[in-house]
């Protein structure tokens, strides 16, 4: 089965400027994971959607990134303005469901670098 | 909210075994997963244990106390290929079951 498709690879973009990210779960699961991963960090959740709806967004920074699953298929992440903080890897992954073995399947990710 | 401890770094020499330990805080558990990642690549999943005891997967086993918090992620005739961050992450049973991750443990295999 094709894996988690995430778009662009790589990202660099001014301080202030926007970026959107896109990911196309695995055919079927129900549940899409945004992730944040710093350099030398564990990836930090950032939304989580069960189907076409959000589940968890609480460490996610409204006032500048919004996220939306249309369809309950794929997704997009925004970042509007961006901070040089934000310069991560963005990483989307895919579960069958709440109630599955645990396990997410993670695409490439999303490089973004913010100077 | 959830919490996760795990080592930064450990480092073995190839052939060896290495155990990589997690302890938890969280108001709800649902189960616990180990993730490898290597250098810029993506997590990709190694192991989860819901109950306690041990789940072996060639080479790689997982332990899980729920009753102390604690689990650890056991590799076998370490490998060069080893070499890799691996993060423990901890689903809660509040909040969507959300899967929250520790900072990872970066582990060096040497010759």
């Amino acid at each position: 089965e094709a894996g988690v498709a995430q778009s662009p690879r790589y990202k660099i973009i001014e301080k202030r400027q926007s970026v959107a990210f896109w990911c196309n779960p695995i055919s079927g699961h129900a549940t899409l994971y945004w992730y944040q991963q710093i350099l030398g960090q564990g990836p930090k959740l950032l939304i989580q959607f069960q189907n076409n709806g959000v589940v968890d967004d609480s460490q996610l920074p409204k006032d500048r990134f919004s996220a939306e699953r249309l369809k309950g298929v794929d997704s997009t992440l925004k970042i509007q303005p961006a901070k040089l903080e934000d310069s991560a890897v963005y990483l989307c992954a895919s579960s069958r469901g709440v109630f599955s073995t645990g396990e997410l399947f993670f695409g490439e990710g999303s490089r973004l670098t913010v100077l | 909210g959830q919490s996760l401890e795990q080592p930064s770094e450990v480092t073995a020499v190839e052939g060896a075994i290495v155990q990589i330990n997690c302890t938890y805080q969280t108001s709800g558990f649902y189960g616990l997963s180990w993730y490898q990642q290597h250098d810029g690549g993506a997590p990709t999943f190694l192991s989860y244990n819901a109950l306690d005891g041990l789940e072996e997967t060639g080479r790689f086993s997982s332990f899980l106390s729920r009753s102390d918090s604690y689990g650890y992620l056991l590799l076998q005739e370490l490998q060069m290929k080893d070499s890799a961050s691996y993060f423990c992450a901890v689903r809660g049973d509040t909040g969507g079951f959300k899967t929250i991750f520790g900072a990872g443990t970066r582990l060096f295999v040497k010759a």
